[in-house]
């Protein structure tokens, strides 16, 4: 079966400090899809970034950025020069492909709460 | 804004009673998949509907009930509601039957009293 593991509850950073929020997972199959989705206090679960089991490069997007490793079986997030508006709760989530090609579902982390500190 | 609609944006109801989520995917996308999201269970997958048809359960308690109608908007039933049931119902859609890229909608928050 499937899983996620986010340690990290909470944590707290003063502004314009980076920040990694770690992302744990376990699967039995060898085609699979990693996300990372933000939900600030409004509410709604906003896609961030999407990466399949065969891509190992990194990813940067303005102030975030991506590490899978295959080897450690983990997908971390890392928001660097964080900013107010980054306070949320971030939720990692796997999706396995395989044999269930076609009929796949989100299994999600127990979330992050990240709260940047004015 | 991701182009998927729910309402009501909220519900207040009482133990026992019957309601319905509404979902309407974006234009364009055939699948429906729905998602609880509570304070002790977490954000936890109850079951995804495919042009029509159901293609996946998760963790759906059996008071509860999907369907997907041939204009691809979906509805959610809760009945038997109990104080448990209190949580945020998501959404999301994606292009076909796979979770490339799910699009989530903003929720709808039941409160069950």
């Amino acid at each position: 079966a499937q899983k996620v593991t986010q340690a990290q509850t909470e944590i707290s950073v003063v502004e314009k400090e980076d920040v990694t929020l770690d992302c744990v997972y376990e699967t039995r199959d060898t085609t699979y899809y990693l996300f990372w989705y933000k939900q600030p206090p409004s509410g709604e679960l906003v896609f961030l970034i999407r990466r399949n089991s065969f891509d190992e490069q990194n990813e940067i997007s303005g102030r975030y950025s991506w590490n899978f490793q295959k080897s450690t079986s983990s997908f971390n997030f890392t928001i660097t020069a964080s900013q107010v508006v980054d306070s949320a709760v971030y939720f990692c989530a796997l999706s396995e492909v395989g044999s269930n090609f076609g009929n796949e579902k989100l299994t999600f982390g127990t979330g992050t709460r990240l709260t940047i500190i004015p | 804004d991701s182009g998927v609609t729910q309402t009501p944006k909220h519900l207040i109801t009482a133990t026992g009673q019957r309601v319905t989520l509404r979902c309407s995917p974006r234009s364009g996308d055939l699948s429906v998949y729905w998602y609880q999201q509570s304070l002790d269970q977490g954000l936890q997958f109850l079951i995804q509907y495919y042009n029509g048809e159901e293609r996946a359960k998760g963790n759906i308690l059996e008071r509860f009930s999907a369907q997907q109608f041939p204009d691809l908007h979906s509805e959610l039933n809760l009945s038997s509601l109990e104080l448990g049931d209190s949580a945020l119902y998501f959404c999301a859609s994606s292009v076909d039957a796979r979770v490339n890229e799910q699009f989530f909608g903003p929720g709808t928050r039941l409160t069950v009293l």
